[in-house]
This record gives structure tokens, sequence and C-alpha cells, in this order.
């Protein structure tokens, strides 16, 4: 039983544009989530999070959306650079206990 | 500051042989973390240690995985007697109780012939 999903596998984008990437939930006891990047042959590297009592947050060129009632969340890359090319997880925790991880989406971004 | 360290970073070994994967926290993090990457299941938490206690090892697949922490700049992720199916990446991650986020290690890519 999956509880965290990332439904799209891949995605490329062009150099400049924004770049989304979603991720679904069904535990509704998640508190807490994030989203790491991770590069081959090395471990993930955490990007951005948020509360479950937010909607949105923001750093630089990425911001993370969260939709309780639909139970989903989004990662807003703007602009896309090259250099974001990597897999990108999606993670939950409850109380702030281990994370449950999303299967990843590999993004591409073209220059 | 220095990272979560892993070692090995690779590891290859014949079915049946003992496996003693090592972990190093970040200095001050009392929380760590060990997670299993694989193909067919993703990154999945085995087990976690608060203040050098295992809180949850509801992730650990069989009897034949153990793990350990001694103190708070150690942990051990043991397998005996290993199988072919316990090839993955595993990772070590930590962070200060109660806070987020996790750091990862870079893993330890092993592989059981």
């Amino acid at each position: 039983d999956q509880q965290v999903k990332q439904n799209s596998p891949s995605l490329s984008v062009q150099e400049g544009r924004i770049s989304i990437l979603n991720c679904d939930y069904t535990n509704s006891m998640f508190d807490y989530f994030l989203w790491y990047k991770k590069y081959p042959a090395e471990g993930p590297t955490f990007l951005i999070s948020i509360s479950s009592i937010k909607d949105k947050n923001e750093d630089g060129r990425f911001t993370v959306f969260l939709n309780k009632s639909a139970k989903h969340l989004s990662l807003h890359i703007v602009p896309s650079q090259p250099g974001d090319s990597a897999v990108y997880f999606c993670a939950a925790s409850v109380s702030s206990r281990g994370l449950t991880f999303g299967g990843g989406t590999r993004l591409m971004v073209k220059p | 500051d220095a990272g979560v360290i892993q070692s090995p970073r690779h590891e290859v070994t014949e079915m049946g042989q003992e496996v003693t994967l090592r972990c190093k926290p970040i200095s001050g993090h009392n929380s760590l973390f060990w997670y299993r990457q694989t193909m067919m299941r993703g990154l999945e938490l085995l087990i976690y240690f608060n203040n050098n206690v295992p809180i949850d090892d509801s992730g650990m697949p069989e009897d034949r995985f153990s793990a350990k922490m001694p103190n708070a700049s150690f942990s051990t992720l043991k397998i005996q007697p290993s199988e072919p199916r316990d090839s993955a990446v595993y990772f070590c991650a930590s962070r200060r109780t109660g806070e987020q986020p996790q750091h990862f290690g870079d893993g330890t890519r092993l592989s059981i012939l």
C-alpha cells in the first residue's frame, strides 16, 4: 500500500520555464512534507518542506504547495535550470518519525 | 561541517556472508534512521533511533537484519546471513530529535552474489 505516490516517473522541461512536480498521499496523519533532490551515487539532499498547517512555502526558485483536502502537494521550480536535472522525491512524516517516500520523478531540464 | 558518513561505499560479497554497514551521524544529531532503496520498493524506512534507543523497527524485513547504536556517533546495520535479494543501496540519515529535515549520507551500495 503506497501511502505517498508520484505518478509521473519523468518530466522534461525547457530551461527557463516552470517545472511542476506532483505528489499525492493517502495517510491523513501526515503532518510534515518534504522534497528531496537526488543525483546518481549520492544521498538525497533536502530541498524544501511544508508543515500541514500551511498551504505554501517558498524558498528562492522553489515553492511547495499543499492541498490537504485533495491530499496533494506540488513543487514548482521557476525558472528551471539545467543544474536542476535530478530525481526528485516527495516524502511525508507523522509526528517527526521516519519518512515515507514517493517513487521519485526524474526531471530533465533542456538547455 | 561533516555530513552523515557511511562506510563502506560499496560492498560486494557472497550469499551467506555477514555484512556490516556503518554510519556516523552529524555531530549533535540524536535521531538516526536507516533506509533501503531498491528498484521494486523504492526508498523505505528500516529502523530509527532516538538517543541511541531503537524506536521503530517495523521496517526491518527479517530477523537476518539487526541494527545497533552503541553511542551517539556510531550505528551499524548488520545482515546475517546475506541473500541476493538484500542487494540494494542502504542510506543512513540523521537529525536533531523533533526537528526537520533529515540529512542523508551517500549510501552503501550492497551487492550479494
